[in-house]
């Protein structure tokens, strides 16, 4: 059982928008920052998002990222097949003392 | 260029003991946290532990399901982490990758960086 919630799977159209929901808790999401990782199949995963909304070098800015509470969102606009994969949340938890993931959402393009 | 390159996975019984390894270059090796994640197959994505930097103490910190049976150290002299795995149960089949934060890391510790894993089986 994951500390951090997310959906199974979103989908949409290619050139629609998707969000991604991240629940948490005072001890995660709420005390700290959160970054958002995408892996595509059989490959490593990637940062797409960190400090919550800000995106490393080379990432489109079609990923955003938004936090508000002990609740974070990835949104992905004008979604490509390429954008398939899945998505995880993270964030360190001050209780465990330990950095949490979310147990991963899987996009699928239309 | 960053690479990180994992080696030393393979099969192993349970109750028994294996010792990965994770080769870096292209950055300053000794100044990096670095991290072990994990991924059982057909899952998700599970934090092992990290180390600091020995100027930052060195420490180490543990996931639940894997303290006391796993340790992680670094050579800095030969720019290699290493995930010593004891104790080692069915669970623990996972593809391990090494990560690490190199350049957005001013207020937190990211997974930015990782390597392409090396898949731990075990089996009887």
């Amino acid at each position: 059982q994951s500390v951090l919630t997310q959906p199974p799977s979103v989908s949409a159209a290619p050139g629609q928008k998707v969000t991604i929901s991240c629940s948490g808790s005072s001890s995660n999401i709420g005390n700290d920052y959160v970054s958002w990782y995408q892996q595509l199949p059989g490959t490593a995963p990637k940062l797409l998002i960190y400090d919550n909304n800000k995106r490393p070098s080379g990432i489109p800015d079609r990923f955003s990222g938004s936090k508000s509470g002990t609740s974070a969102t990835l949104g992905i606009t004008g979604l490509q097949t390429g954008d398939e994969a899945d998505y995880y949340c993270v964030g360190w938890d001050s209780s465990l003392s330990a950095y949490v993931f979310g147990p991963g959402t899987m996009v699928t393009v239309l | 260029e960053v690479q990180l390159v994992e080696s030393g996975g393979g099969l192993v019984k349970p109750g028994g003991s294996l010792r990965l390894s994770c080769a870096a270059s292209g950055f300053t090796f000794p100044n990096a946290w670095m991290n072990w994640v994990r991924q059982a197959p057909g899952k998700g994505l599970e934090w092992v532990g990290r180390i600091k930097s020995k100027t930052d103490g060195g420490t180490t910190d543990y996931a639940a399901p894997v303290k006391g049976r796993f340790t992680i150290s670094r050579d800095d002299s030969k720019n290699t982490l290493y995930l010593q795995m004891n104790s080692l149960k069915t669970e623990d089949t996972a593809v391990y990758y090494c990560a690490t934060c190199l350049t957005v890391c001013m207020t937190a510790e990211y997974f930015q960086h990782w390597g392409q894993g090396t898949l731990v089986t075990v089996s009887s």
